[in-house]
Order: C-alpha cells, then structure tokens, then sequence
C-alpha cells in the first residue's frame, strides 16, 4: 500500500539535544512539507521541498534544518537553537505543489 | 494577506443531528479549497476538496460548495455518527506565486450516542 510513514509515533529528547524525525513516502510525489502543530493551533508550515536536493523555508523554519537527498525521504533535524520544540510535526506529500497534500501519521515530540 | 477562519468548537451533536461547521477565507485570486479531518492522535486524512467557484465537493456524506460571492465553504452533513467524531481542518490553497497552503485552527466534533 502507497502512503507516508512518519518514525517514531513518540519521540523524548533532553533539552539541548538535536532530535531527527523521519518522514518517507511511497508515493512517487515530487514535493513534501513539514507542519508543526500545537494545540488549538492550525498547522504551520516549518519547510517544504518540491524536487530532490531543493527545499524552501516555511513561515517557522528558525531551529529547524531538512535535508532530500532522495525523492521519498524528507527527515526534520530539530535543532537546540529551536526555542519551543515541544509539538506534533506532521509530515506531508503531493504530486506537485499545485495538488492536495497527503499526511504521514505525525510525531509527537516532547522536549524536557 | 490569506487567511482561513473556521468556527470555534467544540461543536457537540447527538446522533444523527445535522452538522454545519462554518468556514471563510481571504484570498487574492480563485484558491482551491480542502476540508481535512484528523482522528485522534493521527495526521490529517483528505476530506474534500472544491477548485473553482459553485463546485461542490463531496465524500463520505459530508458536501461543501465553493462560494465566492461570500468568500465561504462551510462542511455539512445530513446525520453524524459518533465515528464522525474528530477534528476538521478548513484550507486554501493559493493560485498565485508560489505555492501556499492556508490552514484553518481547526473545529472539534464530539458526537454523542
């Protein structure tokens, strides 16, 4: 079955750690987003990528790093400088950026 | 700037009642728009979507239709279950420049046997 994995469902870093989070996707889709979610909040967008080996910036995207070095994986670094990590990051893909999204299952990250 | 600004929840209904969750946009030029719904502890599933004015989107019984003359895309549904319980995301997504998907804050459904 096609769809979008996202590892681990939970994720428990001390603070100051550098955390990866994982999104891979079987989809043949060209883009993906990160969104982080918080509670009573819309997502917001951290990054996006709509081939290999490019990526854009998001509306948040201070303490946070990607990389797609291959077309169905897009991993999250979120890094110590990231003030506020403690969230659910969502993980999503299209066909292009002019289609509808698809969501990975999320992570949810807490932070101590 | 775009925008998307949904009713605020929870919203409690009894079986079989009759759903309206309110959604309205700003937008520069003809956005597509999505209703999303996300179960709990889970990413955000498709609902359905509408691309250009007077479309209606449907699926699973819930229906919206695109209205620009009221810059509006309200969700319905004729009779709810308590499956039906979970949190429903309004979006645009923009025509112009690059792309930019808009989320709405999301409204909370909690349907009662």
């Amino acid at each position: 079955d096609g769809g979008i994995t996202q590892s681990p469902k939970y994720l428990f870093r001390k603070e100051g750690q550098n955390v990866t989070l994982s999104c891979e996707q079987n989809l043949n889709h060209d883009a993906m987003y990160w969104y982080r979610q918080d509670p009573g909040q819309g997502l917001r967008l951290i990054y996006y990528s709509q081939i290999v080996n490019d990526f854009q910036k998001g509306d948040i995207a201070e303490g946070y790093s990607v990389s797609r070095e291959k077309k169905e994986s897009f991993p999250l670094t979120v890094t110590s400088a990231q003030k506020n990590p403690t969230a659910f990051y969502l993980c999503a893909s299209s066909i292009g950026t002019v289609y509808e999204q698809y969501f990975g299952p999320g992570t949810r990250l807490t932070v101590t | 700037g775009n925008s998307v600004t949904q009713m605020e929840g929870p919203v409690t209904l009894s079986e079989e009642a009759f759903l309206t969750i309110n959604c309205t946009y700003t937008a520069t030029g003809y956005p597509s728009l999505f209703w999303y719904v996300q179960y709990p502890g889970e990413g955000l599933q498709l609902l359905l979507k509408a691309t250009k004015a007077d479309d209606k989107g449907s699926n699973k019984g819930f229906e919206a239709t695109y209205r620009k003359e009221t810059t509006s895309f309200h969700l319905e549904k004729g009779s709810v279950q308590v499956s039906d319980s979970a949190v429903y995301f309004c979006a645009l997504r923009t025509t112009s420049g690059t792309y930019k998907y808009i989320f709405g804050t999301g409204t909370r459904l909690k349907v009662l046997a």
